[in-house]
């Protein structure tokens, strides 16, 4: 069981937009602004299209862009292409008493209709 | 252009020791202010964050691990190496090296990933 929840799947169509959860606690998604989203295609390694919620690094399309609201944080996708069709990971730093580490969601996979 | 590239032994025994190498292009191991991070993907999708050494060598582990996992490097051939012991079934993964966490808390550069499968 991953430590941040993502919806198994999702699906939408060429030019849509389409809205990913990941959600957390107030000692990860909630408490720090430090979540990353990842995309991977398969047979790949994930690659970092957000970090720091909402940041895009360059030669990230414009058509991704990120948010958080509470312990929730969500990654959009914006003119969907065929080319996103992937998995979607989300990661944030987790902090407790004793202990720190970095965490994932178990991936959303994105179809295109 | 940073590139990484793991390199293991695709299949170890279990209660063996699992030990898997990094070695990074583009970039020195040794050059603040980066970190660099070892990920493990499982069967199933998930992906586990391992731990990371830091340019100055001094390393943090996931708690999750306990005492099981080390890390070492080799600065003068920019190479790090992961050792897992006592492995079981349980680790058999796709193992990543990344750089990072930086300071925007994200790892920028992944290698391609390397199986490795527990069995006897």
């Amino acid at each position: 069981q991953s430590a941040l929840t993502q919806p198994a799947s999702v699906s939408g169509s060429p030019g849509q937009s389409v809205t990913l959860s990941c959600t957390g606690t107030s000692s990860d998604v909630g408490g720090y602004n430090s979540v990353s989203w990842y995309q991977q295609h398969p047979g790949k390694a994930p690659h970092l299209i957000i970090p720091e919620v909402t940041n895009r690094p360059s030669g990230i399309s414009n058509r991704f862009s990120g948010s958080k609201s509470g312990n929730t944080a969500s990654l959009t996708i914006s003119g969907l292409q065929p080319e996103d069709e992937a998995v979607y990971f989300c990661s944030s730093y987790r902090s407790g008493d004793t202990f720190s580490a970095w965490v994932f969601g178990g991936g959303t996979k994105l179809t295109v209709l | 252009q940073v590139h990484l590239q793991e390199s293991g032994p695709g299949l170890v025994k279990p209660s063996q020791t699992l030990s898997i190498t990094c070695t990074v292009s583009g970039a020195s191991i040794s050059t603040h202010p980066y970190y660099w991070s070892w990920i493990r993907q499982y069967p199933g999708g998930g992906l586990e964050w391992i731990g990371y050494i830091r340019y100055s060598g001094s390393t943090y582990y996931n708690p999750s691990l306990g005492s099981r996992v080390s890390f070492s490097t080799d600065t003068s051939n920019d190479r790090f190496s992961l050792n897992l012991n006592s492995v079981t079934a349980a680790d058999t993964a796709v193992y990543y090296c990344a750089r990072g966490p930086l300071t925007n808390k994200a790892f920028d550069y992944w290698g391609q990933g390397t199986l490795v499968t527990v069995s006897s």
